[in-house]
């Protein structure tokens, strides 16, 4: 089945500072989701991607859709303490598959 | 956040024991899943409903049963499980098992194996 990798696993930053998350397919993406978990909590959608190329914002995050549909990042200007958490991508397998994979996540933790 | 709730939140239970998780939807969703959720390793499918019929069943041991009244109910049910079935399990929906629509989670139920 299609997998998604995401990295890097882990990332420390000081606040104020910027992060980025990367998800990296080998097929190409019909489209990809992001979702957040904050610690002891469950995952929570936070946006979709369909077309090639797209970026949207929300805030202080930016997401981006590769060309090819083959990748997708998640950009954090100045990260704040309510940013912590771990950011998961997730993509469908393709036609006829209700199986949504989500990549492993990146773990942000935020040093005040 | 309301929209998918699970009971119960927390549960131990010992390798003999039977007991069954619930979730409920009141988002008006078609689709409901199960995930299970362990600390070295991603989510992981376990079971798809899309108008309370299985449409998918990603190899999970039968110890796992499903059960899927209506589109807003979803239980599964445990018996004799294993230690390393310790996990948090956590239920979602959407408005339909398509590549479109984001899932909605509940809190999960963090359950303990001893």
């Amino acid at each position: 089945g299609q997998q998604v990798m995401q990295i890097p696993q882990y990332q420390h930053v000081q606040e104020g500072e910027d992060f980025t998350t990367y998800c990296n397919s080998s097929t190409t993406l019909s489209n990809i989701q992001w979702y957040k978990q904050r610690p002891g909590g469950h995952p929570v959608f936070l946006i979709q991607l369909v077309k090639s190329g797209e970026v949207k914002k929300q805030k202080r995050l930016t997401f981006q859709f590769g060309e090819a549909k083959k990748n997708s990042s998640l950009h954090i200007t100045a990260t704040q303490t309510t940013d912590v958490g771990t950011y998961f991508c997730a993509a469908y397998s393709g036609a006829g598959s209700y199986q949504l994979t989500f990549g492993k996540g990146t773990k942000l933790s935020v040093i005040p | 956040e309301t929209g998918v709730t699970q009971t119960p939140r927390h549960l131990v239970m010992g390798m003999t024991n039977k007991k069954s998780l619930k979730c409920e939807q009141h988002l008006g969703h078609n689709a409901m899943y199960w995930y299970k959720q362990s600390a070295k390793k991603p989510l992981e499918l376990m079971f798809v409903y899309n108008f309370k019929e299985q449409t998918e069943n990603n190899s999970v041991p039968s110890r796992f049963s499903p059960e899927c009244p209506n589109s807003s109910h979803l239980f599964l049910h445990l018996h004799t499980l294993q230690p390393e079935d310790s996990a948090l399990y956590l239920c979602a929906s959407s408005h339909s098992p398509s590549a479109h629509y984001e899932q909605y989670f509940g809190p999960g139920t963090r359950l303990t194996v001893t």
